[in-house]
């Protein structure tokens, strides 16, 4: 069946340095894949969507890869700040192993960044 | 939250009893999803829908139901809660579920649900 990992270990790092956070998956063929950021006690907000032959992708002081070889995506925060602290979640969007299309949510990873 | 309300935002019943949930969205979005999220398993679909009286089942959708009788409001109902339906539960809306710049979800506060 499908599987997505995500580093279920807090990522602690300083102010100012460049967060990466790591989205693994197997079974899978996504069409895209999607980040989304979630504040303890709130629902999870979008942050950027990657098509499968989109090698990167930028916004502002976010950048996210999808190697679809190695079924890896990598989201990186750079010059990250105290509010970034999150979860950031990873999702992968298309058609299912049961025939539906649907995006299928990782675990997340916690990044705790340190003043 | 993207015109997304959920109610009750917190509810504590009992094993057994019936449990409707509630998502009212004012954005006109297609698509609606009932999500259920538990520490180690991150967001579970239950349950879809891609347009009034039209729904799928999700990943973990036994033991609930939903109906959709307009755009804007989705229902979850467990029919009989038991205490493993202990969870946060998100609702969400979307354009589109193709691989367009529209598929992005939004979604609602979340409704913390405790089953004794």
């Amino acid at each position: 069946s499908q599987k997505i990992e995500q580093n279920s270990e807090a990522l602690n790092i300083q102010e100012g340095k460049t967060a990466t956070l790591t989205c693994n998956y197997t079974n899978y063929s996504p069409a895209y894949l999607q980040w989304y950021r979630q504040d303890p006690g709130r629902g999870p907000v979008f942050l950027l969507l990657i098509r499968e032959n989109e090698k990167e992708k930028r916004k502002e002081r976010l950048k996210v890869t999808f190697d679809t070889t190695l079924k890896q995506s990598l989201f990186h925060i750079t010059a990250s700040q105290p509010a970034d602290s999150a979860t950031y979640l990873c999702a992968l969007g298309g058609v299912m192993d049961t025939g539906r299309r649907a995006l299928t949510f990782g675990s997340g990873t916690r990044l705790q960044v340190q003043p | 939250d993207a015109g997304i309300t959920q109610s009750p935002r917190h509810k504590v019943t009992e094993t057994g009893t019936p449990v409707t949930l509630r998502c009212h969205q004012t954005e006109n979005h297609r698509y609606m999803y009932w999500y259920r999220q538990d520490p180690g398993h991150g967001l579970r679909l239950i349950h879809y829908s891609y347009g009034v009286k039209d729904t799928d089942k999700g990943e973990v959708s036994d033991g609930y139901s939903v109906s959709r009788s307009k755009t804007e409001d989705f229902l979850l109902t467990l029919e009989s809660a038991t205490s493993s339906q202990t969870s946060v539960y998100f609702c969400a809306i979307s354009e589109s579920l193709a691989s367009g710049d529209n598929n992005e979800q939004f979604f609602g506060p979340g409704t913390r649900l405790t089953v004794l």
